[in-house]
């Protein structure tokens, strides 16, 4: 069952336009919402996250908004840079007794120069 | 600054053959976690361990068994390889509920 969903494999952006990346999931118990970055041949990186207790956070380029009542997250980068072209995975998690982490197929973004 | 280190970063295998994975990290993480990535699939987990002493299963734990050896270590292993387990596995760990994952550069396994 995927719990997480990145609906779009693929974005392309011009560099300085911006890219969003969108995320839905379908378990109402997640309250724990992260994006990773990843390039080839290497493991995946942290690039923001957020609680179930906000709407929106914020780290320099990087915006992630949160929608609960539509479960839905999305990930912002303005301005884009070319070296933001990675595969970027979505992932939730849940507390209580269950601790694991559920990841999205991932969305490869290209930003052009 | 190590983190997290998987060994091997290369495998290939013949169908039935068996082997173990293995995961240490130095950042004193209680949880930690084996992924596996294949195209259009995303990351999905197949067994995680909350803390020393447990094991859970994932989304896709069927062939595969684990082992928290310490708080250090996690190792996988593949009882009877098939071709179905080619890819690349990936271990992570964090420090609990609420805390980002860090991973590992990941082993590249074919089973031909």
């Amino acid at each position: 069952d995927q719990q997480v969903k990145q609906n779009s494999p693929s974005l392309s952006v011009q560099e300085g336009r911006i890219s969003i990346l969108n995320c839905d999931y379908t378990n109402s118990m997640f309250d724990y919402f992260l994006w990773y970055k990843k390039y080839p041949a290497e493991g995946p990186t942290f690039l923001i996250s957020i609680s179930s207790i906000k709407d929106k956070n914020e780290d320099g380029r990087f915006t992630v908004f949160l929608n609960k009542s539509a479960k839905h997250l999305s990930l912002h980068i303005v301005p884009s840079q070319p070296g933001d072209s990675a595969v970027y995975f979505c992932a939730a998690s849940a507390r209580g007794n269950n601790n694991d982490m559920r990841f999205g197929a991932g969305t490869r973004l290209t930003v052009k120069p | 600054n190590a983190g997290v280190t998987q060994t091997p970063k290369f495998q290939v295998l013949k169908t039935g053959q068996s082997m173990t994975l293995q995961c240490a990290q130095d950042m004193n993480h209680n949880s930690m976690y084996w992924y596996r990535q294949d195209p259009g699939m995303g990351l999905r987990l197949i067994y995680y361990s909350a803390s020393e002493g447990t094991t859970d299963k994932g989304e896709v734990p069927n062939g595969y068994n684990v082992s928290r050896l310490n708080k250090r270590e996690f190792s996988l292993r593949l009882e009877s390889a098939a071709p179905s387990q080619t890819s690349v596995y990936f271990c992570a760990s964090r420090t609990g509920v609420g805390e980002k994952l860090f991973f590992g550069s990941g082993t590249q396994l074919s089973v031909l």
